[in-house]
């Protein structure tokens, strides 16, 4: 089955910064990367996505990469706030997985004031 | 911003006990699932739900575990004689399909 292997684990960055995630991914048949923000004490929430007909996708601050031949993917967030403190999550979903997604083990950032 | 609602937010039972965790999916999405998370492990997939039966389901999923609709609204998990091992964080989520909408989890506790 597909394997999800995202670094790094923990990451610190100062205000304002940039933060950088990566994760790889070993099916080639998966087809849509989501990624989650998990708040202490919350469920993960989705915060941006992409499918693999796209290389790139943005959302205001956040930003997905996407390399189908590598087979790897990373979320990118600039000009970081505090707020952005939390641990993240990405996954991918094989076609004909059903709608089940393979996760990765999670990146706790922080974001120094 | 509709929400999946999950109860109850912790949960301690004794090892051999069986618990019935709690999930409201969101009312017009048709799939449900049940996922877990082992205290500094990856999420992991337990099983999913669609049209009143399980579409899927993980090796995880094994025979101690069932799941329900029984009204329409509440999904719920069963764990029957839970173990140690059973400790983590459970996460109901519903789609209608793509991204999910997560709960926000019950931790439960086997001692």
């Amino acid at each position: 089955g597909e394997n999800v292997e995202q670094h790094p684990s923990t990451l610190s960055v100062q205000e304002g910064d940039s933060a950088v995630i990566k994760c790889t991914y070993s099916d080639s048949a998966s087809n849509y990367f989501p990624w989650y923000k998990q708040e202490l004490g919350k469920g993960p929430q989705l915060i941006i996505d992409i499918r693999s007909n796209v290389g790139e996708k943005k959302d205001q601050r956040i930003a997905v990469t996407l390399n189908k031949t590598a087979k790897h993917f990373s979320l990118h967030i600039t000009e970081t706030q505090p707020e952005d403190s939390a641990v993240y999550f990405c996954a991918a979903k094989p076609l004909g997985s059903g709608n089940q997604f393979y996760f990765g083990t999670g990146t706790s950032l922080t974001v120094i004031p | 911003e509709p929400e999946v609602t999950q109860t109850p937010s912790h949960q301690v039972t004794q090892m051999g006990q069986e618990v019935i965790l709690r999930c409201v999916p969101i009312s017009n999405h048709l799939y449900f699932y049940w996922y877990r998370q082992i205290l500094g492990q990856k999420v992991e997939f337990l099983v999913s739900f669609y049209n009143n039966e399980i579409s899927e389901k993980s090796e995880i999923f094994d025979d101690q575990f069932s799941v329900e609709r029984p009204d329409g609204s509440n999904f719920t998990l069963k764990i029957r004689s839970t173990k140690l091992e059973d400790s983590a964080m459970y996460f109901c989520a519903s789609s209608e399909w793509g991204g999910y909408t997560f709960g926000s989890g019950t931790r439960l506790t086997v001692v």
